[in-house]
């Protein structure tokens, strides 16, 4: 069964404290892995697509890697308008729905 | 363009009433989705229509029936829901199945 694991599920930083998010997958023959931003009460928003291990993407203070089991998130010299939850996605061959994770629910302090 | 909308943005309804929920997408998208999210949990995908087909039915409960009309408009029918089904209920669209994802902004429901 595909799972997608997220940690840690919460994480406070202060204000320029840079870190990252971890998403760890078992979905086999992984066709794609989403990252989301979620403001509480709001619809997802799209943050990136990963299709390859090796590949990073980058936007503004937020870049993502993919290896061959695990996706991160690095966030640098974040602002508390990066306070969020952070959702990751996979999806498999042949199965057409992500398999999201629980989030992690970030917090910066200023 | 990357605006999937949503209405209403909140109701309130009661256990034998029937409404609807709208959503609507401009951006040419072939593949449209609803998915159901409670407090502090990831959303829950509850149909797919692709092509204005439904291609994935999560094995929702019948109070809950989908309707495609047109390739931008994905509708959701409510109808003796129970307080359980309180919850924000997200549309998205993707160009194609498989794509990324976009989500509206959800309705709030409540089910008295």
């Amino acid at each position: 069964e595909d799972q997608v694991t997220q940690s840690p599920e919460a994480l406070r930083l202060q204000e320029g404290e840079s870190s990252s998010l971890n998403c760890s997958y078992t979905v086999s023959g992984l066709r794609g892995l989403f990252w989301y931003r979620q403001d509480p009460g709001k619809g997802p928003e799209f943050l990136f697509t990963l299709y390859s291990a090796g590949e990073e993407k980058e936007k503004e203070r937020l870049k993502a890697t993919l290896t061959k089991k695990e996706s991160f998130l690095h966030i640098t010299a974040p602002k508390p308008e990066d306070s969020a939850t952070y959702l990751c996605a996979g999806r498999d061959f042949g199965n057409e729905k992500l398999t999201f994770g629980t989030g992690t629910r970030l917090t910066i302090i200023p | 363009d990357t605006e999937v909308t949503q209405t209403p943005k909140h109701l309130v309804m009661g256990m034998t009433n029937k409404k609807s929920l709208k959503c609507e997408q401009h951006m040419g998208h072939r593949a449209m989705y609803w998915y159901k999210q409670k407090a502090k949990k990831p959303p829950e995908l509850m149909f797919v229509y692709s092509y204005e087909k439904l291609s994935i039915n999560e094995s929702v409960p019948s109070r809950f029936s989908p309707e495609c009309p047109n390739s931008s408009l994905l509708n959701l029918h409510l109808h003796a829901l129970q307080p359980e089904d309180s919850a924000l209920y997200l549309c998205a669209s993707s160009p194609d199945l498989g794509g990324e994802q976009y989500f509206g902004p959800g309705t709030r429901l409540t089910v008295t």
